[in-house]
């Protein structure tokens, strides 16, 4: 079964400071990998996803990630984080079903 | 276009008790799952279902049972509730070709407590 890793738990950042979110999976094989955030009190949504092509994709509210197939990784990054961007972050990787990592929650201060 | 819709949002139990979760979407999507979400554990899954008919199990199921009778609606069962089940339950759905193939959609969460 496929499993993965997400580096950090919690990640305290000022307004304006860049972010960066470590996920790791464990598959092989062909993969489709996702980033979905969950605001306080709200569902999950997504954020961006990678299925093939361009290694760097980007998502909504200026997000980004690459793709590394040969780390197995696929990082999420904001060059200038807001307020508003306090959230809990999810990275999943879909083979056959989608797995989550255990998520990271990002605290932004103002 | 509701999406994904979960009932109830809240409830509590008390050990021992039954109840049955309702996910109803209306996308005509032909995957559907059960998630648990408990702090600093992710999501895990618990049952998920491939089309009308069709249950499987997810890496959480024991307790738990489902049901698939229409596409649209899946049932998540608690037929005797324990405290370790509390939790918050998203139930989401997804497509298996297109441009949003393989990406979820969520409900909003049934908040869960068992006493």
């Amino acid at each position: 079964a496929q499993s993965v890793s997400q580096h950090n738990h919690h990640v305290i950042l000022s307004e304006a400071a860049s972010l960066e979110l470590g996920c790791n999976y464990s598959y092989g094989g062909t993969v489709n990998l996702f980033w979905y955030v969950q605001y306080p009190g709200q569902h999950l949504q997504l954020l961006l996803k990678y299925f093939s092509g361009d290694p760097l994709v980007k998502g909504i509210k200026g997000f980004e990630a690459e793709f590394i197939k040969s780390k197995f990784s696929f990082n999420l990054r904001k060059p200038s984080v807001q307020w508003s961007d306090t959230a809990e972050y999810f990275c999943a990787v879909n083979d056959y079903k989608l797995s989550f990592g255990a998520g990271t929650t990002v605290t932004v201060r103002a | 276009n509701a999406g994904v819709t979960q009932t109830p949002k809240f409830r509590v139990l008390k050990t021992g008790q039954s109840m049955t979760l309702l996910c109803a979407q209306d996308m005509n999507h032909e995957y559907m799952y059960w998630y648990r979400q408990d702090p600093g554990m992710g999501l895990r899954l618990i049952h998920y279902s491939v089309g009308e008919g069709t249950t499987a199990k997810g890496e959480v199921p024991d307790g738990y049972n489902v049901s698939r009778l229409k596409k649209q609606n899946f049932l998540l069962g608690l037929e005797s509730a324990a405290p370790s089940q509390t939790s918050v339950y998203f139930c989401a759905s997804s497509l298996t070709s297109g441009e949003t193939a393989g990406e979820l959609f969520f409900g909003e969460g049934s908040r869960l407590t068992v006493l």
